[in-house]
């Protein structure tokens, strides 16, 4: 199977920072990498599918990149609406990476 | 509109067979490159990927968990079920079903039901 990792696995930030979350694959999985967001007692979100696809609805803050095995997800300009976990999901072989929490510094 | 609702029991005894139902509605379950998934995630933990069923009927499986899984799905009542046997406390979640939209590949999930806790104690 293939194990997703992520880091930093919490970080504390200020509204209006650049926020970068790395996701790391065991293998490659080209560009079958998606991004989610969940707050506290809610359902995940889906924010960018397919490594750097930016889903309908979701801010253009948010922007994805990378291929092969290292991904990464931009927060440009942190809002007080963004304050949750940030999970990774790979498709080759379906599997989330473990979280990153993002709160208020 | 597309919405996911999850039903099942809240509480299940050591050993049991658990059995979750999800009903769609806004979309066929014969849509072509949509399915349904269904997703867990402990409380304080992460989110782990349990099974798909596609629009085909073609079922997968998480591997650590497949001997204990069966999906299955109506399409004329827009229900899929999951069951999953010989239930253990480490088993208590809450169980999502979400929509997954797939192509050549890559499967992602874009509408999310609210979840169900299930808690798994004698």
């Amino acid at each position: 199977d293939i194990q997703m990792t992520q880091s930093p696995s919490s970080l504390s930030a200020s509204v209006g920072d650049r926020v970068t979350i790395t996701c790391r694959a065991s293998q490659s999985i080209s560009s079958y990498l998606n991004w989610y967001q969940q707050k506290p007692g809610k359902a995940p979100k889906l924010l960018i599918y397919a490594a750097s696809s930016l889903q309908s609805g979701v801010p253009s803050r948010f922007s994805g990149s990378g291929s092969g095995t290292d991904f990464t997800l931009t927060i440009s300009s942190l809002q007080p609406e963004d304050f949750a976990t940030y999970y990774c999901q790979q498709s080759y072989s379906t599997s989330f990476g473990p979280g990153t929490k993002v709160d208020i510094k | 509109q597309v919405t996911l609702k999850e039903s099942g029991p809240v509480l299940v005894k050591p050993t049991e067979t658990l059995t979750l139902t999800c009903t769609v509605s806004g979309f066929s379950l014969s849509n072509a490159r949509m399915g349904v998934s269904w997703i867990r995630q402990p409380p304080g933990k992460a989110l782990e990927w349990l099974a798909h069923i596609f629009s085909n009927d073609e079922k997968s499986y998480s591997t650590s968990l497949k001997s204990r899984l069966t999906i299955s799905k109506d399409t004329s009542k827009s229900q899929v079920v999951l069951t999953m046997t010989n239930m253990d406390p480490v088993d208590t979640a809450t169980y999502y079903c979400a929509r997954m939209r797939y192509s050549y590949g890559l499967y992602y999930f874009d509408y999310w039901g609210q979840g169900t806790l299930v808690t798994v104690s004698s």
